[in-house]
């Protein structure tokens, strides 16, 4: 069974400040997904960025980008530029490439950003 | 305009009683899902559906209960089972790897707030 693990429960980090957030997942599988999704106060689920496991290169949308270590099983997000809205939870997600479609959630970190 | 719609976004259950939330996409995704959410954690998967008429239990399906009868539709029954209901529903949809040989990301409806009074 694939798991993800947020390590760092709250962060908190000055406005245009860069922040970086932890993601680790266990699977057995080699092709997958992996997402980080944002979830501001309106408790919208927000896609931010995308990662195919297939693919050596790392995503990146305007100031996310991520740090992907497939070996290591590691997917970080990093956020340049912080900005106010930038508050909200923040979740990383695992889904395997075909079969069963399970897409699975760590436990979220909680980033405030700071005027 | 294309979307996963849920309602009612406040629902009050009685103790014992059964109650349904409702969740309907128009996105001609294949696949569908349930998620809990409790303050200050992570969404838990309660049943998930890649085609219509088949679905899987997934972490937490005990007390839940759930329908695929159509494709735009995957309503989740919370019985008087589950023992602690009130928390944050989220309904999800993806497009399917057997629908295009690649899956997507998750849209997600606005969520149903259930509490037991």
């Amino acid at each position: 069974a694939q798991t993800v693990t947020q390590s760092q429960p709250e962060m908190s980090v000055q406005e245009a400040e860069t922040v970086t957030l932890s993601c680790t997942y266990d699977t057995s599988e080699s092709n997958y997904y992996l997402f980080w999704y944002k979830q501001p106060p309106s408790r919208q689920m927000i896609l931010v960025i995308r990662q195919e496991a297939y693919k050596q290169q790392n995503a990146t949308e305007n100031r996310f980008s991520v740090n992907f270590q497939k070996a290591a099983k590691s997917f970080s997000l990093k956020i340049s530029d912080s900005q106010l809205g930038d508050t909200a939870m923040y979740f990383c997600a695992f889904m395997k490439q075909g079969g069963a479609q399970k897409l699975v959630f760590g436990q979220g970190t909680r980033l405030t950003i700071n005027p | 305009d294309g979307g996963i719609t849920q309602s009612p976004k406040y629902l009050f259950r009685k103790e014992g009683q059964n109650v349904t939330l409702s969740c309907e996409q128009n996105l001609n995704h294949d696949a569908m899902y349930w998620y809990r959410q409790d303050p200050g954690q992570g969404l838990r998967l309660i049943y998930y559906s890649q085609i219509v008429n088949d679905f899987q239990k997934g972490d937490i399906a005990e007390g839940y209960s759930v329908s695929r009868e159509k494709k735009e539709s995957f309503p989740l029954t919370v019985t008087s089972a589950q023992k602690n209901p009130t928390a944050f529903y989220l309904c999800a949809s993806s497009i399917s790897y057997s629908q295009t040989g690649a899956n997507t990301e998750a849209f997600f409806g606005q969520g149903t707030r259930l509490t037991v009074v």
